[in-house]
């Protein structure tokens, strides 16, 4: 089965910053890519589909990109309400394998 | 609106099982397949497997296999998810959650279902 590893496994960053997490696959997935937002106590959230393609409703300064087995979450001004762990996933094919996750918090 | 709502918490002694519904609605159900993906206290996303409300066909995590069962009932549009064998590693909040229209990402998410295993 392919796994899906991610980093840093937790980052604090100040209002404003950009912040990168990275996610990589042990063998190609090609575009089959997600990401997901989830507060304390909630659901998970999509953000990101087809590893770049932002999902309805999510703001803006969330963008995707990356291809094959190496990609990256970004967001480009960090607002208090991103307070979260982010989770990639693979979807190319089944088991759906989550990462295991990048908590981000405020500085 | 698409909606996913799950039944609630449980509590079963190690070596019980438990059944877990996922009642769908805002979209025809037996077009999209239903995910169950669980989440330890603290820890992340596990997915475990799937099943296809039409067919009925599913397709487990191996770390799963012989022990979960996922079905359906298409005339109520509920998905449910039977886990046996409950031992404590089994605590944790079950989410039923549905696909994208262009992919398996999950796009709806159930409200949730805590299962605690105690003695």
């Amino acid at each position: 089965d392919i796994q899906m590893t991610q980093s840093p496994s937790s980052l604090s960053a100040s209002v404003g910053d950009r912040v990168t997490i990275t996610c990589r696959a042990s063998q190609a997935i090609t575009i089959y890519l997600a990401w997901y937002q989830q507060k304390p106590g909630k659901v998970p959230k999509l953000l990101i589909y087809d590893a770049s393609t932002l999902q309805s409703g999510v703001p803006s300064r969330f963008s995707g990109s990356g291809y094959w087995t190496d990609f990256t979450l970004t967001i480009s001004s960090l607002q208090p309400e991103d307070v979260a762990t982010y989770y990639c996933q693979k979807y190319n094919s089944a088991p759906f394998t989550f990462g295991p996750g990048t908590k981000v918090d405020i500085k | 609106q698409v909606q996913l709502v799950q039944s609630g918490a449980e509590v079963k002694e190690p070596g019980a099982s438990v059944k877990v519904s996922c009642k769908a609605s805002g979209y025809t159900f037996s077009s999209y397949d239903v995910n169950w993906v669980r989440q330890a206290a603290g820890q992340g996303l596990e997915w475990m497997g799937w099943m296809n409300p039409n067919s009925g066909n599913t397709g487990y995590s191996q770390k799963f296999q012989g022990r979960v069962t996922m079905t359906r009932n298409i005339s109520i549009t509920t998905a449910y998810m039977e886990l046996r064998s409950l031992r404590s590693e089994d605590t944790a909040v079950y989410f039923c959650a549905r696909p994208g229209v262009y992919g398996n990402y999950m796009d709806v998410w159930g409200t949730g279902t805590t299962v605690t295993v105690s003695s």
